[in-house]
């Protein structure tokens, strides 16, 4: 199947600092989606980006879908960035999720 | 975008006993889905609920474990059976929908299983 690999595992930011998330994955795909889980366990999608780049806010998300992986930016971190942002991407029906990244944003 | 409730929240349960976890969509879907993540690891696909049919399990989740119903078009139930402390997980369903089958995520159930 395929296989899907984000970096880094964990990050520690000082609030007001920027960050670079990364999403590498093994095959072609239908779709890419970036979440966010919140401390409480919840997924919010942040982004459907199967290729191009997108903004919303602070955040913002590119895919090079011929060369196979993803960028999630955040910039002017929060406390409330704080959490899990998981890339899944879409073969088929099959989502497949990334280990995710571990963020933690300190104030 | 898709609305989803599921219930309970969360759950405290003893060992061998078995609970089950409701979905409900706010439109028709044609497939549902159930995940499973594991304390401090990612989400891992248990199955996939289409209505009219039996549940598709993933490798390494069978049947008799996570007995799948899906009734009509807008609700589904998960049942963890016969629980032990290493089905302790948050449950989470998910639907497709919209623009490039986009996957929603119900709030998810937390699991502890003492």
């Amino acid at each position: 199947g395929i296989q899907v690999e984000q970096s880094p595992p964990d990050l520690i930011l000082q609030e007001g600092a920027n960050s670079t998330l990364r999403c590498n994955f093994s095959d072609s795909v239908n779709n890419l989606q970036w979440f966010h889980q919140n401390p409480w366990g919840q997924l919010i999608n942040l982004f459907y980006i199967p290729s191009g780049t997108k903004q919303n806010g602070r955040l913002s998300a590119t895919t090079v879908a011929t060369e196979r992986y993803s960028l999630l930016y955040i910039s002017s971190s929060q406390t409330t960035d704080s959490g899990v942002y998981f890339c899944a991407v879409l073969s088929g029906s099959r989502l497949t999720f990334g280990e995710g990244t571990q963020l933690t944003v300190n104030p | 975008s898709a609305v989803i409730s599921q219930k309970p929240s969360r759950d405290i349960c003893q060992r061998g006993t078995s609970l089950t976890i409701q979905c409900q969509v706010d439109s028709q879907v044609t497939m549902m889905f159930w995940y499973r993540q594991q304390p401090g690891q990612s989400l891992t696909l248990i199955a996939t609920a289409n209505q009219g049919s039996e549940a598709t399990y993933e490798s390494g989740f069978v049947i008799d474990k996570f007995p799948i119903s899906r009734p009509n078009l807008t609700f589904s139930t998960l049942t963890v059976s016969n629980m032990s402390p290493e089905d302790s997980s948050i449950y989470l369903c998910s639907v497709p929908g919209g623009e490039g089958n986009i996957q929603y995520f119900g709030a998810g159930t937390r699991l502890s299983v003492l």
